[in-house]
């Protein structure tokens, strides 16, 4: 069972190149997120999508889009990178309203913008 | 000025004492609060969570305690191991879909 899936671990990104980070879960979970996480702060909500067909921004989404592709696969795209996005990116996802609702993560992709 | 966020607060503990990691919440109104454990170069880590209707809830040499009248919510993890090095921070939700995260305590474990 794999859990959350993200691809690429690693990515070095020239400014104003594009590029998609990928994520997958297996779970049969509703909601999926994407999250950044900079040196000492807490992780930040970039967008969410709450079930299959629907995206939110969340607490920093400029700069970003994403694509819910079906009830496993949740896109974070990146059209035209700047520095300040260098971070690292987490994929997260849940299933609300079971009674189980904490946020299972993926490994990270770890992004650097030159 | 140095921004607060980029130093995180340093718990050294002896191996085989308790550690207690302690965390503000924000939001009066949130019911549902984790506790994640990160260790370098990995994704967040479920360690134990509560609910506000709770104050007390234990795990596998873990225990949540919440203290809603202050806010306040803390880990304590018994007989701390090497292992459990790592950064601990909690998570508060408010029937929503999202998260509020802390920015973390990093735990060492001294021999």
């Amino acid at each position: 069972n794999a859990g959350v899936t993200q691809t690429p671990k690693f990515q070095v990104l020239k400014t104003g190149q594009s590029m998609t980070l990928q994520c997958a879960q297996d779970m049969n979970h509703n909601s999926m997120y994407w999250y950044r996480q900079d040196p000492g702060m807490g992780l930040r909500l970039i967008y969410y999508s709450a079930s299959e067909g629907t995206t939110d921004k969340g607490e920093v989404p400029n700069g970003y889009n994403v694509s819910r592709l079906n009830k496993r696969e949740f896109s974070l795209r990146l059209e035209s990178a700047a520095p300040s996005q260098t971070s690292v990116y987490f994929c997260a996802s849940r299933k609300p309203g079971t009674g189980n609702e904490k946020l299972f993560f993926g490994s990270g992709t770890q992004l650097s913008v030159l | 000025g140095e921004s607060v966020g980029l130093h995180l607060p340093t718990l050294s503990v002896q191996e085989g004492d308790n550690s207690i990691i302690n965390c503000a919440y924000s939001n009066s109104a949130s019911d549902y609060f984790i506790w994640y454990k990160q260790e370098s170069g990995k994704g967040p880590q479920f360690i134990i969570d509560i609910r506000s209707n709770m104050d007390k809830r234990q795990g596998q040499r873990v225990t949540v305690l919440l203290n809603k009248t202050v806010k306040h919510l803390s880990l304590q993890i018994a007989a701390t191991q090497p292992g459990d090095s790592a950064v601990y921070f909690c998570a508060e939700n408010n029937y929503g879909q999202n998260f509020v995260f802390g920015p973390g305590t990093r735990l060492s474990v001294l021999p």
